[in-house]
């Protein structure tokens, strides 16, 4: 496996489940984000992982729970989310949020569909 | 805001033309970044400048930058079919290491 790989590609949910989105890279990178993708929005940048410590949360709702047990691993926990939260949600990695270019490495996407 | 906006928001050419993109951005930046997404697919980044550059080339790639109008272009020579793909801006302030990232422009290149 090489780059930043995400699961599920697809995700069909109720507003009551509970379901998590898994990222993993294999690029040694120190950080990692997730970003939401709507259709006509720009991305918006959800959490910011450093060497596993959240440097950054976007005011993002707490029905989205994120964890990062490890710097190749993110996850994103769901709960209780709602129509809107519909979009393509995006795992990135990058060497290191500080470092001087930022350069972002982005893995497929996972789809997620609120019923 | 230190978004970039891209512009136009959709661009249709024919195979072998020349597609060009702007991007225009409010605050200083450390660096300007541009990004390819295919549809439903992840970003791939395309290519770097710094505040410090002007002009950049990768392969059939040209990205020009003006500091002074905060504004930067990118250029695809010869396009493809293949070519066809949103692309973004994404800036990196100069205090603040996040990527924002714009809108984006839908590139259409008809066979």
């Amino acid at each position: 496996e090489t780059g930043v790989t995400q699961t599920p590609r697809h995700l069909v949910m109720g507003m009551t489940n509970k379901k998590s989105l898994k990222c993993e890279q294999h690029l040694g990178h120190n950080a990692m984000y997730w970003y939401k993708q709507s259709a006509k929005k720009p991305l918006e940048l959800m959490f910011v992982y450093n060497f596993k410590e959240q440097t950054e949360n976007n005011s993002v709702p707490s029905r989205f729970s994120p964890e990062c047990p490890n710097s190749s691993h993110l996850f994103l926990h769901l709960h209780t989310l709602q129509p809107e939260d519909s979009a393509l949600y995006l795992c990135a990695s990058s060497q290191g949020p500080t470092t001087s270019t930022g350069e972002l490495f982005f893995g497929e996407g996972s789809r997620l569909t609120v019923l | 805001s230190q978004q970039g906006e891209e512009d136009p928001q959709a661009l249709s050419i024919q195979e072998g033309e020349n597609a060009t993109m702007n991007c225009s951005y409010k605050t200083s930046i450390n660096n300007l970044q541009w990004y390819r997404q295919n549809s439903g697919r992840g970003l791939v980044h395309l290519i770097l400048i710094r505040s410090n550059e002007r002009e950049k080339h990768s392969g059939r790639l040209r990205v020009t930058l003006d500091t002074s109008k905060k504004s930067s272009s990118l250029l695809i020579t010869a396009s493809r079919a293949a070519d066809t793909a949103s692309y973004f801006c994404a800036i990196r302030g100069g205090s603040n290491y996040k990527l924002t990232f714009g809108k984006g422009t839908l590139l259409t290149v008809n066979p």
